[in-house]
């Protein structure tokens, strides 16, 4: 089980171009959280999205950003013409089927990748 | 709105002591609470999950405890060594329709050789 796969580890744009950065959730794993993480700052959800479907895109910014995780294939973030405020650790988390009737140990454990970091320069 | 808490920002103790770190949550209808470890640049290692109708769990030289009612966890270290230099990230799952996750913003722990 190669757990949350997220590609590229770092990327560098330049202002003005666009960002895409992927997420292959776990084997077996339906859901899909994006966060950003700014310098010195804690973890903000940005959205989340179960198989094409956005469930929730409330921490999300209305322009530029937007979110996919289609039938196939990975989860995307992409970002349009990035800014400098841009420049943050991308993590992707994933986690089984929720609202499970029965809870056990290790249940819906949410599990993250390594994180993509973008630099806007 | 969920907000979740964690106190102290910022941690230094001595090898060998025994700490605890604190996260508040401000609504108690959770569904789960989770500790993570984040090493400098690095992802997130999940340490202890405890389901909303647990009290407590234990890894090791870990425990993390839950108060929903009054809307707290604490996570145990015992016997801190170098190695468990990290940000300690506290994440709280809410109830209902479908599952959104809020984390504190960590507290930063060094423990001095």
């Amino acid at each position: 089980n190669a757990g949350v796969m997220q590609n590229p580890r770092h990327l560098v744009r330049r202002r003005g171009q666009e960002a895409r950065l992927r997420c292959s959730p776990m084997k077996g794993h339906s859901h899909v959280y994006w966060y950003r993480q700014l310098p010195e700052e804690g973890l903000k959800f940005m959205v989340y999205l179960q198989k094409e479907n956005i469930i929730d895109e409330s921490g999300m910014p209305k322009e530029r950003f937007s979110a996919e995780f289609p039938k196939e294939g990975p989860s995307i973030l992409r970002i349009q013409q990035v800014v400098r405020g841009d420049s943050a650790a991308y993590f992707c988390a994933s986690s089984p089927a929720g609202l499970a009737t029965q809870l056990s140990s290790g249940a819906n454990v949410l599990t993250f990748g390594a994180g993509s970091r973008l630099t806007v320069l | 709105k969920q907000e979740v808490t964690q106190i102290p920002a910022a941690l230094s103790v001595p090898e060998g002591e025994n700490l605890v770190l604190n996260c508040s949550f401000t609504d108690s209808a959770i569904y789960n609470l989770q500790w993570f470890r984040q090493d400098p640049g690095k992802g997130l290692t999940s340490l202890l999950l405890i389901q909303s109708s647990q009290r407590e769990q234990t890894s090791g030289r870990l425990n993390a405890s839950l108060d929903k009612s009054s809307g707290r966890s604490t996570l145990y270290i015992a016997a801190s060594q170098p190695g468990d230099s990290a940000t300690y990230l506290c994440a709280v799952r809410v109830v209902g329709g479908y599952q959104k996750v809020t984390f504190g913003i960590g507290t930063k722990l060094q423990v001095i050789p």
